[in-house]
């Protein structure tokens, strides 16, 4: 069965910093895997995709994922964090077994510090 | 282009009461529906989809139903509430094929008191 494991519930950064949100997934065909953003007491909004096509994702708000077979991972960042980019972040693969869903991640919620 | 809607956004109601959530999309036909519930500190859990009118698939056992009375309409529906009930409902589309991309509604906030 397909799923994501992120590492770490809670990330802070200061503003202006690099941003890592982690995730690995698994996946037993090769995986379509999504990074959403959410903001407080809203639905979630589609950061990037990654669909088998080129490995590093650039995505809205200046973010970008790189997926890494070898590694199972597709990790979230940003060069430099803004104080806009807090949020709640989660990771998400395909369904293979036909419901067309996303299995989600836990989320990552990231503070950035003035 | 495609819009959804989920309402009401926000809502409080007593232990035993009825719920109804309401969500239509707009601007597509024959999506897939999907129902997820988000509690508090907890990510994303899939409650229900449907890949047509009358066709529900349940993934989590509970005091919840769901119902497509017509193509573009997924409702969200309780008999009587528990307080293990709260939480944040949202509604999500997509494709029937495609990259599985969710699109969410802005999200309804349940709290049973």
């Amino acid at each position: 069965a397909q799923s994501v494991t992120q590492l770490g519930s809670h990330v802070s950064v200061s503003e202006g910093a690099l941003v890592l949100l982690r995730c690995n997934y698994s996946s037993s065909v090769p995986p379509y895997l999504f990074w959403y953003v959410q903001y407080p007491n809203q639905g979630l909004q589609l950061l990037l995709k990654y669909t088998s096509a080129a490995t590093l994702v650039k995505g809205i708000n200046g973010f970008e994922a790189e997926f890494k077979k070898s590694e199972t991972s597709f990790h979230l960042t940003k060069p430099s964090a803004h104080m806009s980019d807090a949020a709640e972040y989660f990771c998400a693969v395909s369904d293979t077994t036909g419901a067309n869903n996303l299995f989600f991640g836990t989320g990552t919620r990231l503070t950035v510090i003035p | 282009s495609q819009t959804i809607h989920q309402w009401p956004a926000t809502l409080v109601q007593p232990v035993g009461s009825p719920l109804s959530l309401e969500c239509t999309v707009e601007g597509t036909s024959n999506p897939n529906l999907y129902w997820y519930r988000q509690a508090a500190g907890r990510g994303l859990q899939l409650l229900f989809y449907s890949v047509g009118i009358g066709q529900i698939s349940s993934e989590v056992p509970q005091n919840l139903s769901a119902s497509r009375p017509q193509d573009r309409q997924f409702i969200l529906s309780s008999k009587k509430l528990l307080l293990s009930d709260s939480g944040f409902y949202l509604c999500a589309w997509n494709r029937r094929s495609g990259a599985n991309v969710l699109t969410f509604g802005a999200g309804s906030r349940l709290t049973v008191l």
